[in-house]
């Protein structure tokens, strides 16, 4: 039973650099959700796919994120000049219309 | 603003004991109340969930009691294990649309052995 995946489990990287990360979804699932978790907070929700259409997004994903999900399979999220306050859990879900969402153990950014 | 508020935001128990942990919503628009266990290092993981037409639910140890008309909701560990120390989010959405999580800030539960 293959949960979701995210890679890389940790980022460390210098203020103003580019990063990208990556999850693949339970396979059959045409819903995908990214989150993001600070330190001693819940989860905050960052934007949503249904299959390949970005059908939502957070005013919290400022112009410097940018999410894809070609085919409707992967989705990367790529954050452009990294800041301090962009260093948290990112977390990515998926689910089929209205059934539970899954986690996976998310990728945990650090910004020098 | 925080749409759903989560109390206490830690809570030591002995094993054996009963941990209960608190949520109050403000969207009446939600439909759909679950809680997630995080462990360290870890995404958070569906424990149990409910909708407002029951008032009640039972899983094992865990039960969600949901009073709508307060809009409040809880989840009761029974015989909490040192096993259960974890971090426990409530969360709520609204079915239909995006069914994007509102989470609570969390509770982080000790259980002592």
């Amino acid at each position: 039973d293959t949960g979701v995946s995210q890679d890389p489990r940790h980022k460390i990287t210098k203020r103003g650099q580019n990063v990208t990360f990556r999850c693949d979804p339970i396979s059959e699932h045409n819903r995908l959700y990214w989150y993001r978790q600070t330190l001693g907070q819940g989860p905050e929700f960052l934007t949503y796919f249904q299959n390949e259409a970005q059908l939502e997004k957070s005013r919290l994903l400022s112009d410097r994120f940018s999410a894809e999900r070609p085919k409707g399979s992967f989705s990367t999220l790529e954050i452009q000049r990294t800041e301090q306050g962009d260093s948290a859990m990112y977390l990515c879900a998926s689910s089929l219309e209205n059934q539970p969402q899954h986690f996976g153990d998310g990728t945990r950014l650090s910004i020098l | 603003q925080q749409q759903v508020k989560q109390s206490p935001q830690s809570l030591i128990v002995q094993k054996g004991g009963i941990s209960i942990i608190n949520c109050a919503y403000e969207n009446t628009a939600f439909d759909y109340f679950p809680w997630y266990q995080q462990f360290p290092g870890k995404g958070p993981a569906l424990l149990i969930a409910i909708r407002p037409d029951v008032s009640e639910k039972k899983e094992g140890r865990f039960t969600i009691s949901f009073n709508k008309s307060a809009k409040q909701f809880s989840l009761h560990i029974m015989d909490s294990q040192p096993g259960d120390s974890a971090t426990y989010f409530c969360a709520a959405l609204t079915q239909g649309g995006s069914e994007k999580l509102v989470f609570g800030k969390g509770m982080k539960l000790t259980v002592n052995p």
